[in-house]
Order: structure tokens, then C-alpha cells, then sequence
């Protein structure tokens, strides 16, 4: 079955520690996105990409760092630096154009 | 400033009968426009979309609707079931950056 896997499900990271979210797709799609969640409000965009080995920031790409090294997979990385961390976290894939971006499930992060 | 609004964060509606929701955006830029259905803990779902250049699109029991000159559109969802019940997130394109740009999301509740 194609799709998108995040892991883990829930993730706890002490303070000052940094934290890396998986993102896999098996969907041959060129775009991937990180997205944000917080109670209330809508998805916002932190990071993107559009090719291997490429990506822009998105509207609040403070205190995190991405890579794209593979086609499938877009891991994101919280840093220390993000000094309000605790989120839901959803990862999306995409063909270019106009196409819907599909999501994972997502990851939800808290701090100890 | 939000760029893609929807101004009633819940929506109740009986069984059998129509639900209507609204989402407003300001940049008449915007050339593809999408609906979500997300469940608790789980990643948004794509239900349908609709192009700038048409200006209605339906799939089954639910129909989106856009008005330019408005900038509004409106997902409608005929009959509206149980399981319809979820926050359900509007998302506009902007054709420069191919970002998506979500809504808050109005949370839906159908009861019988």
C-alpha cells in the first residue's frame, strides 16, 4: 500500500536536546512538506522541497533543520533553538502542479 | 495576517441534512483551492478540490463551490452523516511559491 510514514507517534525530547522526526513516502512524489499544528489554529508550513537535495523554509523555519537526500524520505529536525517545540507535527508529499498533498499521520512532540 | 479564513470554528448539523462550510481568502492570486477532513490524532485527509477556472466541482455527497469575485468558497455535504463529524480545513495555492496556504479549520459535528 503507498503512503506516508511518520514515526514515531509520540516523541518526548528534554530541554536543550535536539529531536529528529521520520518522514517516508513510497507515493514516487517529487514535493515534501512539514507542517505545524497547534490547538486552534490551521497547518503551517515550516520547511519544503520540491527536488532531491533541495528545499526552502516555509512561514516559521526557526529552530529547524531538514534534509533531502532521498527521494522518499524528508526527515525534520528540531533544534534546540525552537524555544516553543511542542506541536503537533505532519508531514505531506505531493506531485508538482495542481495536485493534493497527501499526509502522514503525524508526530506529536512534548517536552519533559 | 491571515490570508485563508474560516470564520466559524464549529458547525452543528442533524443527520440527513445539509452541511455547509465556509472559507474566505484575500489574494485573488490563489489558483487551486482544497478541502481537508482531519480526525483527532491523525493526519488531514484530502476530499476535494476545485481550479481557479471552474467554479463548481462535485464527488458524491460533497460539492465545493467558489466565488472569485466573493473570494469565498464553500464545501457542501449532502447528506450529512455521522462520520462526518471532524474539523474539516480549507487550503488555497499560491501559484508563485506552490505553497498551501490552510485555514483555522471549522470543527463539524453531524448528530442523529
Amino acid at each position: 500500500d503507498g503512503g506516508i510514514t511518520q514515526s514515531p507517534k509520540y516523541l518526548f525530547r528534554k530541554e536543550g536536546q535536539n529531536v529528529t522526526l521520520s518522514c517516508e513516502q513510497n507515493l514516487n512524489h517529487d514535493a515534501m512538506y512539514w507542517y505545524r499544528q497547534d490547538p486552534g489554529q490551521g497547518l503551517r508550513l515550516i520547511y519544503y522541497s520540491q527536488i532531491v537535495n533541495d528545499f526552502q523554509k516555509g512561514d516559521i523555519a526557526e529552530g529547524y533543520s531538514v534534509s533531502r537526500e532521498k527521494k522518499e524520505s524528508f526527515p525534520l529536525t528540531v533544534t534546540s533553538a525552537q524555544k516553543n517545540p511542542t506541536a503537533f507535527y505532519l508531514c505531506a508529499s505531493s506531485k508538482t502542479g495542481n495536485q493534493p498533498q497527501h499526509f502522514g499521520d503525524g508526530t506529536r512532540l512534548s517536552i519533559l | 495576517d491571515q490570508q485563508v479564513k474560516q470564520n466559524s470554528p464549529s458547525l452543528s448539523v442533524q443527520e440527513g441534512r445539509i452541511s455547509i462550510l465556509n472559507c474566505d481568502y484575500t489574494n485573488s492570486m490563489f489558483d487551486y483551492f482544497l478541502w481537508y477532513k482531519k480526525y483527532p490524532a491523525e493526519g488531514p485527509t484530502f476530499l476535494i478540490s476545485i481550479s481557479s477556472i471552474k467554479d463548481k466541482n462535485e464527488d458524491g455527497r460533497f460539492t465545493v463551490f467558489l466565488n472569485k469575485s466573493a473570494k469565498h468558497l464553500s464545501l457542501h455535504i449532502v447528506p450529512s452523516q455521522p462520520g462526518d463529524s471532524a474539523v474539516y480545513f480549507c487550503a488555497a495555492r499560491s501559484p508563485d511559491t506552490d505553497k498551501l496556504i490552510f485555514g483555522t479549520g471549522t470543527r463539524l459535528q453531524v448528530f442523529p
